[in-house]
């Protein structure tokens, strides 16, 4: 069974800070994912990172695949309210996704 | 592109009751669908598999009988509950792909079911 945790589970933090996101594994992915979901809605890719030790920035947002494929972090600076959803890894393997418990984060102004 | 739709958005039924879920993608060929599982404030969990025109395959610990999923076009797959019981009350959410491999999944909004 693949397994993806995925840290902090929760994370409240004031306007303006950084934070960031890790999800870690002993498996290999072929790609990870990176969601974000609001309440009462499907989740919404962000991005797919494939080839290890890469970097891709969306905004505020910078996305990185560890060197083996098994880990990702997401990193916000300079986080505003809109930023706050619940915030979800998944790993692809074979054909499948594989979740991690996700990081709910609020942004407080 | 790559919508998919799932209806309903929510339901409300008493305890006994069948409920069908439908999920459908708009705008392209989902020769794959994914059927999720999601309780508040935690993460999705596959549910099954289906490809269409062939049976779903269940993951572990997934009762085949209590969730028919049918996938019968390129463009519906239907999850139905049998008999549904208050603890089968959660956010399900469907996922469709094309063929291939590394082809994204594109998520419907989900549907809320509640059982009284």
């Amino acid at each position: 069974t693949q397994l993806l945790e995925q840290s902090p589970q929760f994370l409240s933090i004031q306007e303006g800070e950084n934070l960031t996101v890790y999800c870690n594994s002993s498996s290999v992915f072929s790609s990870l994912q990176w969601y974000r979901q609001e309440p009462g809605e499907g989740p919404v890719l962000l991005v797919t990172v494939v080839t290890g030790g890469e970097v891709k920035k969306l905004k505020r947002l910078t996305f990185q695949f560890g060197d083996a494929r098994k880990d990702s972090s997401l990193h916000i600076t300079a986080a505003q309210p809109g930023d706050t959803g619940l915030y979800l890894c998944a790993g692809e393997y074979g054909n499948k996704l594989v979740f991690g418990a996700g990081t709910i984060l609020r942004v407080k102004s | 592109g790559a919508v998919v739709s799932q209806h309903p958005s929510w339901v409300i039924c008493k305890s006994g009751t069948s409920v069908k879920i439908e999920c459908r993608s708009l705008d392209f060929q989902a020769t794959t669908m994914f059927w999720y599982r999601q309780f508040p404030k935690q993460s999705l969990m596959l549910m099954a598999t289906s490809n269409e025109g062939s049976k779903a395959t269940y993951e572990q610990g997934v009762e085949k009988d209590k969730f028919l999923i049918n996938h019968a076009s390129l463009t519906l797959s239907t999850l139905t509950v049998t008999s549904a019981h208050p603890e089968d009350s959660s956010f399900y959410i469907c996922s469709a792909c094309t063929t291939g491999r590394g082809q994204p999944q594109h998520f419907g909004d989900g549907t809320r079911l509640s059982i009284l």
